[in-house]
């Protein structure tokens, strides 16, 4: 069975960073692309990154490009998103998402809350 | 950017009724949409890819249409399993999800 675990998320002050992790398990994550999407309190779905199987390319929604950083570790089946200088507005559940070979995503995570306030 | 446009932003509905969604792109997607539910305080789920493609383990009830720059999520007869927020996705360049439509109760 297919399963993607989100951990990491916390209250942060603006500013601050935040590691975010997602296990994956019930397939060969090394052959996935993996994604990151995020959805603010009663808002819809932003899509926030992608990162190639072999972690060797990564892409990043233009509004984040910077601050956000996405990688993996195939030997652990584990998918990252580093953030930093947090601001109030990336308030979110963050999902990760796997994507089928045709683009579309098949299995997200339940998802983990991050908080940015003072 | 390629954006999606949905509308309604609300539908209010009864059981067995005809429901439909649209999800309009601002430049051709071909057939590169997906359409996405999601209930309160979950994740969201595929129903359908490649805009008509019913995703394994989906209800029948569920289709979807279209191709280019105008697409349709149909549910033929709505259950009470039905009412959730249904996102369109694509993912012809980079991804971009719609603002979602919400399907309450009427």
């Amino acid at each position: 069975e297919v399963q993607l675990v989100e951990s990491g998320g916390d209250l942060v002050q603006p500013g601050g960073s935040l590691r975010l992790s997602c296990a994956a398990s019930g397939f060969t994550f090394s052959s996935y692309w993996m994604h990151w999407v995020r959805q603010a309190p009663g808002k819809g779905l932003l899509w926030v990154s992608r990162i190639q199987s072999d972690g060797s390319s990564t892409i990043y929604a233009d509004s984040l490009k910077g601050r956000f950083t996405a990688s993996r570790d195939n030997t652990k089946n584990t998918l990252f998103l580093q953030m930093k200088s947090l601001r109030a507005e990336d308030t979110a559940v963050y999902y990760c998402a796997r994507m089928n070979g045709y683009g579309y995503f098949d299995y997200w995570g339940h998802g983990s809350l991050v908080t940015v306030s003072s | 950017d390629i954006q999606l446009t949905q509308s309604p932003s609300t539908l209010s509905a009864s059981v067995g009724d005809r429901v439909t969604i649209t999800c309009r792109a601002s430049q051709s997607i071909t057939s590169r949409l997906a359409w996405y539910q999601q209930k309160p305080g979950k994740a969201p789920k595929l129903l359908i890819y490649k805009a008509s493609t019913l995703q394994s383990g989906v209800p029948s009830r569920f289709s979807g249409s279209g191709s280019g720059t105008e697409f349709t999520l149909t549910i033929s007869s709505l259950q009470p399993d039905d009412f959730a927020t249904y996102f369109c996705q694509q993912y012809d360049v980079d991804w971009a999800f719609g603002q979602g439509t919400k399907v309450e109760i009427k």
